[in-house]
């Protein structure tokens, strides 16, 4: 089945950049989104990037996508203590019939000031 | 547009009672997911719907848990009767289908089951 792994915890001092990794192992993958959730909140769609596509830029975001080693990452620059949250990864796979989306664990970022 | 709403936004009840979490999706989402999070097993999808028809309850825990969809614009998730390990926050989310399928999710019920 779909498996989508982050690593858990990330801190980085404002001002540098961030890199949250997120690994997957559905090779149909067609579509891959990173999610923000701030306290209390719901998931925030932030950006998504197709499978054809490498890279995609979006103001201090930069999505990153690797499909031969289905490595997908997001920069964060110029980290802000507003970026502090969780970030999900997450894929929609080709299989007939479904539209759902497999969610890594989050990877929860603190931004040090 | 408002968003996906979701009622109530905070439940605290006692173990053996029944709760019903409701969401309104986005007008002109045709599909509809419930997810669970917790600290020890993170984000569950439950149950989703593709034009109120239910498409993969797989996730649902335990027959305790049932989910309607009644119209393209209300969904009911209940839970009875309800136990402390359901202490939980609750979402729902709303895409449309065959348009990328990005989901919007709603702000979610913190579920509190004494």
């Amino acid at each position: 089945g779909e498996d989508v792994e982050q690593s858990l915890f990330l801190s980085v001092r404002e001002g540098d950049s961030s890199v949250i990794n997120c690994t997957y192992t559905d090779s149909s993958s067609t579509y891959l989104y990173w999610y923000k959730q701030e306290p209390g909140a719901g998931l925030q769609l932030l950006t998504y990037i197709f499978s054809n596509m490498d890279m995609k830029q979006d103001q201090r975001l930069t999505v990153l996508l690797n499909k031969k080693d289905k490595h997908l990452s997001l920069r964060i620059a110029d980290t802000q203590t507003g970026d502090s949250a969780i970030y999900f990864c997450a894929e929609k796979g080709f299989k007939t019939g479904a539209n759902n989306l497999f969610f890594g664990t989050g990877t929860r970022l603190t931004v040090i000031p | 547009d408002a968003g996906v709403i979701q009622s109530p936004r905070h439940e605290v009840t006692e173990m053996g009672q029944e709760v019903t979490l409701r969401c309104k999706p986005i007008s002109g989402h045709n599909s509809l997911f419930w997810y669970r999070q917790t600290m020890m097993r993170g984000l569950e999808l439950l149950i989703y719907f593709n034009n109120n028809v239910p498409i993969d309850d797989s996730g649902m825990p335990e027959d305790r848990f049932s989910a309607k969809m009644p119209n393209a614009s209300f969904s009911t998730l209940k839970i009875q009767p309800s136990e402390p390990r359901d202490s939980a926050v609750y979402f729902c989310a709303s895409s449309l289908r065959g348009g990328g399928e990005t989901q919007y999710f709603g702000p979610g019920t913190r579920l509190l089951v004494l």
